[in-house]
């Protein structure tokens, strides 16, 4: 079956700090992948998504590349800001409409 | 605007009184799901629906029900709560395959 994992947090930076969020997937087919961020308190919201391979996702400053040679879509930032703080979800959908979600990873940036 | 609405987002009860969480979309979206989140086990399908009378078990479904008599409503059911389901609970629609979810903001719910 399908599968997604990311890195375990937390994740702890300094403001203006480089960011890297991994994340893996095992998958049958061409699936689709997204990123979605989960503010305190808040619902999850799709931060960005790539539907096929090679396309880059952006959106916030924010950029994952779909990798289909190493099956992964890791999420970048060049310089996060305390706002940035939240919770960081990878996730696939497979072609069917049961999406399958990462663990989770939880950014802290100090100011 | 497009939203899904959850409701109540707080609510604390004790073991055994039934309940219900309340999800409603606005966006015409035939699948609908529910999910639980949990600290160091990220999110859990619980149920979800293809369409209306249309409702399958997710991962984690012992100890919940769902209908589907509408399209926009998605109702989780607790018959008889356990201190065990106490969570942070998540419905969500997604308009077509391979797109996105639309989330609610959540209810945490305390069972005493």
């Amino acid at each position: 079956g399908n599968s997604v994992t990311q890195m375990e947090g937390p994740v702890t930076l300094s403001e203006e700090a480089f960011l890297t969020i991994n994340c893996t997937y095992t998958a049958t087919g061409y699936p689709s992948l997204f990123w979605y961020v989960q503010y305190p308190g808040e619902g999850l919201q799709l931060l960005l998504k790539a539907t096929k391979a090679d396309d880059k996702g952006s959106n916030k400053g924010f950029e994952a590349t779909y990798r289909k040679e190493t099956t992964s879509f890791h999420l970048e930032k060049g310089s996060v800001q305390v706002s940035d703080s939240a919770v960081y979800f990878c996730a696939l959908s497979g072609g069917s409409y049961i999406p399958t979600f990462g663990r989770g990873t939880s950014l802290i940036v100090h100011p | 605007e497009a939203q899904v609405t959850q409701n109540p987002r707080y609510l604390i009860t004790v073991t055994g009184k039934k309940l219900t969480v309340t999800c409603s979309q606005n966006m015409n979206h035939e699948y609908m799901s529910w999910y639980r989140q949990d600290p160091g086990l990220g999110l859990r399908q619980i149920y979800y629906s293809m369409n209306v009378e249309v409702t399958d078990k997710g991962d984690v479904p012992e100890g919940y029900k769902v209908s589907r008599k509408e399209k926009r409503n998605f109702p989780l059911i607790l018959e008889s709560p356990s201190p065990n389901q106490t969570s942070l609970y998540f419905c969500a629609s997604q308009g077509g395959v391979n797109e996105k979810l639309f989330f609610g903001s959540g209810t945490q719910l305390s069972v005493l």
